[in-house]
């Protein structure tokens, strides 16, 4: 069966550190690979998805970017965290013919001091 | 531009009584999906119910059911005798069709509480 994870779990940072937040899949080949935000009272935004190794499309401008290194590795960093960075981010994966039934991780709680 | 409306932030009931989240949606295309993700504290986002739009028929999961109105844009869940477990934010989410890419639009949410 497929499982996704994400770490770290919870995260506090200080403003103008730099971010990396990790999303791995197992069970799966060549999956479509998503990141979202969900701030405090709010429904979740896509920030980033990719349809393959390497390639990357932005949905929201910010300083932030995304990185997939490895077919089931999907990477969130930032060089210079916000205040506004604060959220939980959640990482989803769908297989890619049946792109629409997405899956997600447990999520990770940043807060940016 | 898709955008996702639910309108009820908050919504209460009685364990084993039956309770109704609505959803309206607005989009231009013809071919896209519905969903219902269920946040419990937890966080993780549970997929509870999904229906395509060319299909007439009201999707149903156990107790969950929908009710899909296409010419309205409109997309209730109903949970039937809710437990306590059925607490969460659930959320309502629309995707287009047509493409490979999957791209999700969320509602704001609706935070049901169930008293036992």
């Amino acid at each position: 069966s497929q499982t996704i994870h994400q770490w770290p779990a919870t995260l506090v940072q200080p403003v103008g550190s730099p971010l990396s937040l990790e999303c791995t899949v197992e069970g799966t080949s060549n999956p479509n690979l998503y990141w979202y935000r969900q701030a405090a009272g709010r429904g979740l935004q896509l920030l980033f998805y990719s349809v393959g190794i390497g390639q990357i499309s932005s949905e929201v401008p910010q300083n932030l970017s995304a990185s997939r290194p490895q077919d089931r590795q999907f990477i969130l960093s930032s060089k210079k965290l916000l205040l506004s960075d604060s959220g939980f981010y959640l990482c989803a994966w769908s297989v890619q013919t049946v792109h629409y039934e997405q899956y997600f991780g447990p999520g990770t709680r940043l807060t940016v001091t | 531009a898709q955008t996702v409306t639910q309108s009820q932030p908050e919504m209460s009931v009685q364990e084993a009584e039956t309770v109704t989240l609505s959803c309206t949606y607005d989009t231009s295309e013809s071919d896209y999906y519905l969903f219902w993700y269920k946040q419990p504290p937890s966080r993780q986002m549970i997929l509870v119910i999904r229906q395509e739009a060319y299909k007439q028929q009201n999707a149903t999961e156990n107790r969950f059911s929908v009710n899909f109105q296409k010419a309205a844009k409109s997309f209730s869940l109903k949970i039937s005798d809710s437990q306590l477990g059925d607490a969460a934010m659930y959320f309502c989410a629309y995707s287009p069709g047509g493409s490979t890419l999957g791209r999700l639009y969320f509602g704001r949410g609706t935070q049901l509480t169930v008293w036992p």
